[in-house]
């Protein structure tokens, strides 16, 4: 079955520091998603990759799938208070023809003002 | 769009209690998921439905769980007996089909203690 791992665990910051989000999986991904899940609330759908090299990018936020499709990146620049929440990877379980989203262990991120 | 909407937010009940959970989707969307999510466990698939009928329930812990669609509007997950190990946050999320993650929009979840 697919397994997602995800680094680091949780991760602290100051405001304006930059940081990276790893999603490593144990199989080739067909579609690797990113989730944000507020602290109390329901995931929110960040960005999807495809295709071995894709980036893409939203506001301060970027994420990258490698050419193997096995690992991804989430990258933010210049954090803020209100990216602060746990962030997920996602990722289609590609055995069969099911939309469904196997998801990672999440990245407790917090940020000090 | 009110999204998808789940009732309660909270529960809590004691051990051996039936607990019924509540999912209403965004209209249009085909497919159904619940999750739970726990610290130790991270967030897990129980049930998926697609136009109402169930697809794949493998994640179901064990025949105390269960979950119903009887129509596009509505799901609900229910669990008899309770057990203080089910004590979890169950989302729920809906879909248009063949979107999977990408269309995936979540329940603001219901945090369910079992004591």
């Amino acid at each position: 079955s697919q397994e997602l791992e995800q680094s680091p665990q949780s991760l602290i910051v100051q405001e304006g520091k930059n940081l990276t989000i790893n999603c490593t999986s144990s199989k080739t991904l067909y579609g690797l998603y990113w989730y944000k899940q507020k602290y109390g609330e329901g995931l929110i759908f960040l960005m999807m990759l495809q295709k071995g090299g894709e980036e893409k990018s939203h506001e301060k936020i970027t994420a990258k799938l490698d050419e193997k499709k096995q690992q991804s990146s989430l990258h933010i620049t210049a954090s803020q208070p209100s990216h602060a929440g746990i962030y997920l990877c996602g990722a289609d379980n590609f055995q069969t023809s099911y939309d469904k989203v196997i998801f990672g262990p999440g990245t407790s991120l917090s940020v000090i003002p | 769009d009110a999204g998808v909407i789940q009732s309660p937010r909270h529960e809590v009940t004691e051990m051996g209690q039936e607990v019924t959970l509540r999912c209403k989707p965004i209209s249009g969307h085909n497919s159904l998921f619940w999750y739970r999510q726990t610290m130790m466990r991270g967030l897990e698939l129980l049930i998926y439905f697609n136009n109402n009928v169930p697809i794949d329930d493998s994640g179901m812990p064990e025949d105390r769980f269960s979950a119903k669609m009887p129509n596009a509007s509505f799901s609900t997950l229910k669990i008899q007996p309770s057990e203080p190990r089910d004590s979890a946050v169950y989302f729920c999320a809906s879909s248009p089909h063949g979107q999977a993650g990408y269309g995936y929009t979540f329940g603001s979840g219901t945090r369910l203690t079992v004591v």
